[in-house]
C-alpha cells in the first residue's frame, strides 16, 4: 500500500526564518508525482509545488523549494524568508499512475511575528 | 479565472436526512475527485470519475453514499441516510488528464449532521 508520512504535526517559526517540513512516502512504483499543498484557515487547498519522480532536479517556486531524495523516498519542503501568510496546514501528497492522490496527515505551520 | 465550484458551502442537517453535494469542475477537465476531510482521518479519497465514468469508489461507504456525474459539468455526492459520523468537509477536485496532473480543488462543503 502507498503511504505518506508527515512526522511533524505542528511547527512554529519566526517570520523571515527558514523552515523545513518533512515528508516520507512508500511506493513500489518507479514513476509518480509528489506535491505539497497548503490549506490556510479559509480551507481552500492550494498547490504549492510539484515534483515529477523521474526528474532529478529539485523543484522550486519562489520561496518554496523541495529536497527530493528518491532512493530514501523523502520529499521535504523548505520555505525561505517565511511570511505571516505562510501560516497554514501543509499536506504532502503522492500521486500514482492512476491519478489517485494519497495525502499525509499534515503539518500545521505557524509563522510568528 | 477558472475554478471548481461546490454547493452548498455549508450544510447542517439532522441524522437520517438525505444530503446532496454538487460540484462543477473546471471546463475542459475530464477527471473529477471527491475527498472527505476530518480531523481524525485527514483527507481521504472517496471516489473519482474520468470522462463521467466512475473509476474507483472504493473509499466510499456503499450502503449510504453514492456519486454520479449526470453530465460533464456536474458531479454529485449523495448521502442517504446521513449519520453524525458523516460530519466533515467534502472537497471536489478536477484535473485535465493529459500528462497535466495538478488537481484543482473546490472550496469544500462543510457538512454537520446532528
Amino acid at each position: 500500500a502507498q503511504t505518506v508520512t508527515q512526522s511533524q504535526p505542528e511547527m512554529s517559526v519566526q517570520e523571515a526564518e527558514t523552515v523545513t517540513l518533512s515528508c516520507t512516502y512508500d511506493t513500489s512504483e518507479s514513476n509518480y508525482y509528489l506535491f505539497w499543498y497548503k490549506q490556510p484557515p479559509s480551507r481552500q487547498m492550494i498547490l504549492v509545488i510539484r515534483q515529477e519522480a523521474y526528474k532529478q532536479q529539485n523543484a522550486t517556486e519562489n520561496r518554496f523549494s523541495v529536497n527530493f531524495q528518491k532512493a530514501a523516498k523523502s520529499f521535504s519542503l523548505k520555505i525561505s524568508d517565511s511570511q505571516l501568510g505562510d501560516t497554514a496546514m501543509y499536506f504532502c501528497a503522492f500521486m500514482n499512475r492512476d491519478d489517485k492522490i494519497i495525502f499525509g496527515k499534515g503539518t500545521r505551520l505557524h509563522i510568528l511575528p | 479565472d477558472a475554478r471548481v465550484t461546490q454547493t452548498p458551502r455549508h450544510k447542517v442537517t439532522e441524522m437520517g436526512q438525505e444530503v446532496t453535494m454538487r460540484c462543477q469542475p473546471i471546463l475542459g477537465h475530464n477527471t473529477v475527485f471527491w475527498y472527505r476531510q476530518t480531523m481524525m482521518q485527514g483527507l481521504e479519497l472517496l471516489a473519482y470519475f474520468r470522462n463521467r465514468a466512475p473509476l474507483d469508489d472504493s473509499g466510499m461507504p456503499k450502503d449510504r453514499f453514492s456519486a454520479e456525474m449526470p453530465d460533464a459539468t456536474l458531479a454529485t455526492l449523495k448521502i442517504q441516510p446521513s449519520e453524525p459520523r458523516d460530519s466533515a468537509v467534502y472537497f471536489c477536485a478536477s484535473d485535465r488528464r493529459a500528462g497535466y496532473n495538478e488537481q484543482f480543488f473546490g472550496p469544500g462543503t462543510r457538512l454537520t449532521v446532528l
